[in-house]
């Protein structure tokens, strides 16, 4: 078990264009987590994925923002046109859905993404 | 909707000092969990300590106790015998039962630990 891996760590990116951040779960949990945080401030949630089917989405992930997890095992996060308020931390975390809702969620180290 | 919310923005403490720190949450639901998260900087979240509504005995992790007010809807953590690794942001978080899980954090709280 290697925990909540996510790629890249670190990305600068100029206004405007595209970014994606990758998020590979710990290999038994159903459940797949993104939520944002800025500096300072608590995670934000963004959506939620069970398996492959993404069940919910904030109203904070506007149009620009896409989420993907196909097969149900890595997800991919896609901001378009990257504008200057995106930047912050985007964590990846996951569980796992057998016995309850009140299971452990596991968080990655994150993804910093700075919008120039 | 749910909203948790923690008062104290930095908190310090002394080594080998109690410190404890504070939250409250809002919600209508009859079944959620609480839970502390120690965030130290530039590492990852970890799970600190979990509360089930439904139980009225507080959690205990060794160092590590909570006071769960489900009436006052406040749940505070208390941490014993500080240790220098302890200096990190503490969030609260709450998840209920329509929430498959989906946690909700409070605004954090920094706390330093001094030699």
């Amino acid at each position: 078990d290697t925990g909540v891996s996510q790629d890249p760590r670190h990305k600068i990116t100029k206004r405007g264009q595209n970014v994606t951040f990758r998020c590979d779960p710990i290999s038994e949990h159903n459940r797949l987590y993104w939520y944002r945080q800025t500096l300072g401030q608590g995670p934000e949630f963004l959506t939620y994925f069970q398996n492959e089917a993404q069940l919910e989405k904030s109203r904070l992930l506007s149009d620009r923002f896409s989420a993907e997890r196909p097969k149900g095992s890595f997800s991919t996060l896609e901001i378009q046109r990257t504008e200057q308020g995106d930047s912050a931390m985007y964590l990846c975390a996951s569980s796992s859905s057998s016995g309850g809702f009140g299971n452990t969620i596991y968080f990655g180290e994150g993804s910093w993404l700075t919008v120039v | 909707a749910q909203t948790v919310t923690q008062s104290q923005p930095e908190m310090s403490v002394q080594e080998a000092e109690t410190v404890t720190l504070s939250c409250t949450y809002d919600t209508s639901e009859n079944n959620y969990y609480l839970f502390w998260y120690k965030q130290p900087p530039s590492r990852q979240m970890i799970l600190v300590i979990r509360q089930e509504a439904y139980k009225q005995q507080n959690a205990t992790e060794n160092r590590f106790s909570v006071n769960f007010q489900k009436a006052a809807k406040s749940f505070s953590l208390k941490i014993s015998d500080s240790q220098l690794g302890d200096t990190a942001m503490y969030f609260c978080a709450f998840t209920g039962g329509t929430s498959y899980g989906k946690l909700t954090f409070g605004q954090g709280t920094i706390l330093t630990v001094h030699p």
